[in-house]
Order: structure tokens, then C-alpha cells, then sequence
């Protein structure tokens, strides 16, 4: 069964410093995969997408992350943390015979101080 | 770009008591949406796969009888927490998907925290 593992449960880091959140999945073919951020209370907005293509991804808000088929990874980086970035982000690997039903992973809370 | 509406984004109910939870598409048709939950500080779970015109398909473990889904339209998904108990008090989200030339995603609603006193 698919399934998503984000092994960093918080994280802290200074404003204007780079950041990394780890994601790894378990998925038999090539997956689908997201990032997904959430504010506390509210929905959740989608920062990229990785279908096919090439590796390196980019987002909003000046988000990447880069597919590793051999490491089956799909990092988040930014290179200069802003204070509004502080929030939960979820990685997300698309499941079922259509690929379109999300198997989440647990999040990482994301704190960023001044 | 595409939106999805979630109605209400709060409520609180008496156990017991039925609630309803709207899910509408604005500006795109979603033949299929999807209704997660998620409990305080955990990650969200799919519930069901709600489908235009025919019967919602639930996940393992999820009742269906109590966790009623209608998508009577190609804008529209409810959910219905039928006899509601405080542990369904939860954050329910919907998601549709979004299909737009080669752009092809799941747009989430802004979710609906349910609290059963």
C-alpha cells in the first residue's frame, strides 16, 4: 500500500534561512506528488506537483522540491524562510487505480522565528 | 483558478442531532470529490470518494450509514454526520478534482471543524 513518511514532526528555523522538509513515499510505478500547506483552521493550499517531467519542481511562493525515484524522496525546500511561512505542510502521494485519492503524510509544523 | 466552497466553516451540534456539510465547486464541474478528516494534530484520512450521480465509495473502517455522501450535481458533495456523537467532533475537508488542459490537481475546501457537545 502506498504510503507517505515525513519524519520531521517540527521544525525551527531563523528567518531568512534556507529550509528543507523531508518526505519519503512508498509506491509501486511512478507516483503522483504533492505538497500541501495549512495555516491552523484552515483548508489546505497546494504548493506544487510533481506528475512526470522534470525532477525539479517548482512552486508558489517560492517553494521547490526535487523527485528522487532512487531515494523515493520529494524534498521541500525554499531558500530564504519568510515569517508567513510558518505553518504545517503535508506531503501527499496520490493512491487508488486513478492516482487521485491522496494518502497524506503526517506533517511537519513548520515555526520560523525572527 | 478553481475554487472549492465548504459550508459551514464551524458548527457545533447536540449529540444526537444530524449535520450537513456542503462542498461546492465554483467556475469548474468536479464529476469527483473526495471528503477527508483529520483529528487535532494528526494528518488528514480519506473517508470517501463521492461521485456525480452514483453511490459514494467509502474507505476501510469508515461507516457509511453514519457518514451519509450525496453529489446529486456536478457542483455539489454533502456530507451528512447522521446521529452525531462528540467523537465525530472533527475537521472534515473536501477536495475536488481539477482538470484544466494539462493542469490536473485537487483543489481542497477551506474545511468545516465540527464540535458535538
Amino acid at each position: 500500500a502506498q504510503s507517505v513518511t515525513q519524519p520531521d514532526i517540527h521544525i525551527t528555523v531563523s528567518e531568512g534561512a534556507s529550509l528543507e522538509l523531508r518526505c519519503n513515499y512508498s509506491y509501486g510505478a511512478t507516483p503522483y506528488l504533492f505538497w500541501y500547506v495549512q495555516s491552523p483552521g484552515q483548508g489546505l493550499q497546494l504548493l506544487l506537483k510533481y506528475f512526470s517531467g522534470d525532477t525539479l519542481v517548482q512552486g508558489i511562493k517560492g517553494f521547490e522540491a526535487e523527485f528522487k525515484r532512487s531515494q523515493s524522496s520529494f524534498n521541500l525546500r525554499k531558500p530564504s524562510v519568510h515569517w508567513s511561512d510558518a505553518a504545517e505542510y503535508f506531503c501527499a502521494v496520490g493512491a487508488g487505480e486513478y492516482g487521485n485519492k491522496l494518502v497524506f503524510g503526517a506533517g511537519t509544523i513548520l515555526r520560523v522565528k525572527s | 483558478g478553481a475554487v472549492v466552497s465548504q459550508h459551514p466553516s464551524r458548527v457545533i451540534c447536540k449529540s444526537g442531532t444530524s449535520v450537513k456539510i456542503e462542498c461546492r465547486s465554483l467556475d469548474f464541474q468536479a464529476t469527483t470529490m473526495f471528503w477527508y478528516r483529520q483529528f487535532p494534530k494528526q494528518s488528514l484520512m480519506l473517508m470517501a470518494t463521492s461521485n456525480e450521480g452514483s453511490k459514494a465509495t467509502y474507505e476501510q473502517g469508515v461507516e457509511k450509514d453514519k457518514f451519509l455522501i450525496n453529489h446529486a450535481s456536478l457542483t455539489l458533495s454533502t456530507l451528512t454526520v447522521t446521529s452525531a456523537h462528540p467523537e465525530d467532533s472533527s475537521f472534515y475537508i473536501c477536495s475536488a478534482d481539477v482538470e484544466a488542459g494539462d493542469d490536473y490537481g485537487y483543489t481542497f475546501g477551506s474545511g468545516t471543524r465540527l464540535t458535538v457537545v
